[in-house]
């Protein structure tokens, strides 16, 4: 399976302010993931991160509120933009399986934890 | 539109007993649905996936198109089994669409 971390694990922001969350994979992936699970709720995907090109965005999610970037094959970062109590919530990165997979698995990140004040 | 529901938030069984955890979906195209488990202060992590109709961890899950489900069973709990699980079907382009899940409580 793939390595994922994700920064930070947790944190806890004001009202009106703007987190980046970066993903960081151990190997190179065609596709990287962004979703959003809100209290009590499943999870939703936000945006597919696609080196090279723009991400392409859910329903619901636009990117002057979750811009994302994709630098490389290995990293990806999430920016929840003038955050608002609603916001509060797990955001995880995940990535297609590719080779390591003979199926379309995805592997999950351990999440970030936000709450917004 | 594609929905996949997940009727119980919670369920607890004995250590020993059978156990059902319950998945349906709406899709209009050719389903791929997925088992995925997330244990206490663990990732989520893929379980299982219909396509391979594969045993892991003594779970299997059939997909039955006619009732559009893809129950997920295990003919014995153990206490390790404990954790939430989601169904997850995925409609194209590695979009996965999740259900709100289920947490599995197995008493000792």
């Amino acid at each position: 399976s793939a390595v994922i971390s994700q920064k930070p694990s947790r944190d806890i922001c004001q009202r009106g302010t703007s987190l980046t969350i970066q993903c960081q994979v151990d190997s190179q992936v065609t596709m990287m993931f962004w979703y959003r699970q809100q209290p009590g709720q499943s999870l939703t995907l936000i945006a597919t991160a696609n080196q090279g090109s723009e991400a392409t965005y859910e329903s619901g999610f636009v990117i002057d509120k979750f811009p994302i970037s994709r630098p490389n094959l290995t990293f990806s970062t999430l920016t929840v933009s003038n955050m608002s109590p609603e916001d509060s919530s797990i955001y995880l990165c995940s990535v297609d399986g590719g080779q390591r997979s003979s199926y379309n698995e995805q592997f999950f990140g351990p999440g970030t934890r936000l709450t917004v004040l | 539109a594609q929905r996949v529901t997940q009727p119980e938030k919670l369920l607890s069984v004995f250590k020993g007993a059978p156990v059902e955890l319950k998945c349906n979906y709406s899709y209009s195209g050719s389903p791929e649905l997925f088992w995925y488990v997330q244990y206490s202060r663990q990732r989520l992590q893929l379980l299982l996936r219909h396509i391979s109709r594969e045993s892991i961890k003594g779970f299997t899950a059939d997909l039955n198109k006619g009732e559009t489900s893809f129950h997920l069973k295990k003919p014995f709990a153990q206490e390790e089994d404990s954790a939430m699980y989601y169904c997850a079907l995925e409609t194209g382009a590695n979009n996965l669409f999740f259900g709100t899940g289920t947490r599995l409580t197995v008493i000792p």
